[in-house]
């Protein structure tokens, strides 16, 4: 199937640092990504839509101005976490749907643990 | 945000035994994604569906979209230990939005 490549799987970072997580679609082009969070056995809960060249759209409750979403090319999107704080220590998974069939297919996660 | 109906929750099951679970949904889908999760590790996609009454195997997989357009199904034969994980059902109403269920937690015993 089709390779979505999320880095960095693990980061631990001090709280009031920024990190910045990156989504790749390897073999095919993603106009759409998306950005999800999920907690310890539940399931996952989207964060963000990320439209290659616009701005993304958030779902409720979700700050923009905290979870920074850029999508600056048809196989890359970013997620900055910006001015950590322990609260935000999770599990954070990307995935990219190939538009030519529509198929959502999810990067390998990423671990967050906000000192 | 919303999410789809998925059963069962859980379900511990002998090495050799066959798994059936279900996602239903209240409203009508043009596709049904299936999922795999393991520990630690983002989903993995099993099997897509596209049309009412579509059956497609995979492996010892097979799922099936609901004639109704509302449910799909995950059948998992001869069960070994390896397929022990969280199965995600994942539904779009044909925007670029997918709708997940709540998860199958399956648990094998050898």
């Amino acid at each position: 199937g089709a390779v979505v490549s999320q880095h960095p799987s693990r980061v631990i970072c001090k709280s009031g640092t920024s990190v910045k997580i990156e989504c790749r679609s390897l073999d095919f082009q993603a106009t759409t990504m998306f950005w999800y969070r999920q907690f310890p056995k539940q399931s996952l809960m989207l964060m963000a839509t990320s439209n290659e060249g616009s701005k993304a759209t958030y779902e409720q409750g979700v700050e923009k101005d905290k979870f920074l979403i850029n999508h600056a090319s048809l196989t890359l999107s970013t997620l900055t976490v910006t001015s950590a704080h322990p609260e935000d220590s999770s599990f954070y998974i990307c995935s990219a749907r190939d538009y030519l069939t529509g198929e959502l297919f999810f990067g390998e996660g990423s671990r967050l643990t906000v000192l | 945000g919303q999410q789809l109906n998925q059963s069962p929750q859980s379900m511990f099951i002998q090495e050799g035994e066959d798994v059936s679970m279900n996602c239903t949904s209240s409203s009508i889908f043009n596709t049904w994604l299936w999922y795999k999760q393991d520990p630690g590790e983002g989903p993995v996609l099993l099997i897509a569906l596209y049309k009412a009454g579509e059956l497609t195997s995979n492996g010892r997989l097979t799922a099936q979209f609901g004639i109704t357009r509302k449910d799909s199904f995950l059948n998992i034969s001869a069960s070994i230990p390896s397929d022990v994980g969280i199965y995600f059902c994942a539904g779009s109403s044909g925007t670029y939005k997918y709708i997940f269920g709540t998860g199958t937690r399956l648990k094998v015993l050898a």
